[in-house]
Order: C-alpha cells, then sequence, then structure tokens
C-alpha cells in the first residue's frame, strides 16, 4: 500500500531565506506525487505534481520539488520565502490507488 | 475553489441524527471525492465516485454513506452522527482517477454534540 510521510509538523524560516518542505514516500510501481497548500479556513490549493520526465518540477508561487527516485523523496523548495507563504502544506501519494495524503507541515515565515 | 460549492458551509448536530453534506460541481469532472481533516491525521479518504452510480470506498468510511444520482452532486450522509465525526469535510473532483489533479471545495465543518 502507498504511505507518505512528512517528517516535520513545523517549519520555521525567516523571509527571503530559502526554504524547504520534506516529503518521502512508499508505493509498489511508478509513483504520482502531488504538492498542496492550505491557507486558514480555506480548501486545498494544488501546487504542482510530478509525474514524469524532468526530475525538477515548477509550480505555482514559485514553489518547485525535486524527485528524488532513489531517496524516495520529493521535497517542497522556495528560494526566497515570503510572509505570505505562511500556511499549511500537504504531500500527497497515489499509483493504483486514490490519493493518499501526509500529515502536513505548517510553515510560518518570519518577517 | 475550481467551481466546486459545499452546503452547509457549518453545521451543528447533536449525536445520533442524521446529516447529509452536498458537494456540487459545475466542471462536469467523472471523478468526485469526500475526505475528512483532522489535526494530526492530514486528509483521509471517505467515498469516491468514478461515475453516477459508481462509489467505491476510502480508507475510513465506516458510518458514512455517499451517493450521485448525477454527474454534479455527490453526497455524503453520516446516517447516525457520532462525536467522533466532528470533522472538516472536504469535497474534490478530477476529470480522471490517475495522475489527474485533485481540486477542492472549501469545506463543511461538522460538530456533532
Amino acid at each position: 500500500a502507498q504511505s507518505v510521510a512528512q517528517p516535520e509538523d513545523q517549519v520555521n524560516v525567516a523571509e527571503g531565506n530559502p526554504l524547504t518542505v520534506k516529503c518521502t514516500y512508499s508505493v509498489s510501481g511508478n509513483p504520482y506525487l502531488f504538492w498542496y497548500v492550505q491557507y486558514p479556513n480555506r480548501g486545498l490549493q494544488f501546487l504542482l505534481k510530478y509525474i514524469t520526465g524532468d526530475n525538477l518540477v515548477k509550480g505555482s508561487y514559485g514553489f518547485e520539488a525535486e524527485f528524488n527516485k532513489s531517496q524516495t523523496s520529493f521535497h517542497l523548495k522556495k528560494p526566497s520565502a515570503l510572509v505570505s507563504d505562511s500556511a499549511l502544506y500537504f504531500c500527497a501519494v497515489r499509483d493504483d490507488t486514490p490519493l493518499v495524503f501526509g500529515k502536513g507541515t505548517r510553515l510560518s515565515v518570519i518577517a | 475553489d475550481a467551481g466546486i460549492t459545499q452546503s452547509p458551509r457549518h453545521k451543528v448536530t447533536e449525536t445520533g441524527t442524521p446529516v447529509t453534506l452536498r458537494c456540487h460541481q459545475t466542471e462536469n469532472h467523472r471523478y468526485m471525492y469526500w475526505y475528512r481533516q483532522d489535526p494530526g491525521h492530514g486528509l483521509r479518504l471517505i467515498h469516491y465516485s468514478y461515475g453516477v452510480k459508481d462509489t467505491d470506498k476510502g480508507e475510513v468510511s465506516d458510518g458514512y454513506s455517499v451517493s450521485r444520482s448525477k454527474t454534479e452532486d455527490f453526497l455524503l450522509t453520516l446516517e447516525s452522527a457520532t462525536s467522533s465525526q466532528t470533522s472538516v469535510y472536504f469535497c474534490a473532483i478530477s476529470e480522471r482517477g490517475d495522475s489527474a489533479t485533485q481540486y477542492f471545495g472549501p469545506g463543511t465543518r461538522l460538530t456533532v454534540l
């Protein structure tokens, strides 16, 4: 069965610094990997996904993620964090069954 | 929110009462999903639908039923609500069931007293 782990409940970063939100996964076949963001009292918004091809995926709001098959990871990154990036971030994975979500990582960007 | 509405947006009910949540989409997507979001658990799939009258169970389906009589509507029913079903419920849609992106509605906050 597929699974996904977000090892950090909370990530704090100073505005202007690079940020990384970690995600590792486990699947039996080839994974489809997704990142979503949730702002307070809102639904989840799609950021980016990896299906196949280039291991570096670029998404919305300047975010990108790198697929690493050997480390079974799909970490979310941004070169320069903004206070407005503060939110809850979810990684999700699927192979042959519906999406499985991680428990989420709360990102706090401090001015 | 990608043409997805959920109703009601907030509901408070008592233990043992039936509750129905509605998800409505204007995107004509084939797949629809119901999730619940709880602190420390992320999002967990309750049920999903891959077409009119075609549904399947998710990870946490006990105590829930669903129906889809037309493409645009997906109903989630709690036959007899319990306090453990207090949660935020999200509906999502996708064009396909494989690598297609899921788009989420605004959510329904349900409190069972």
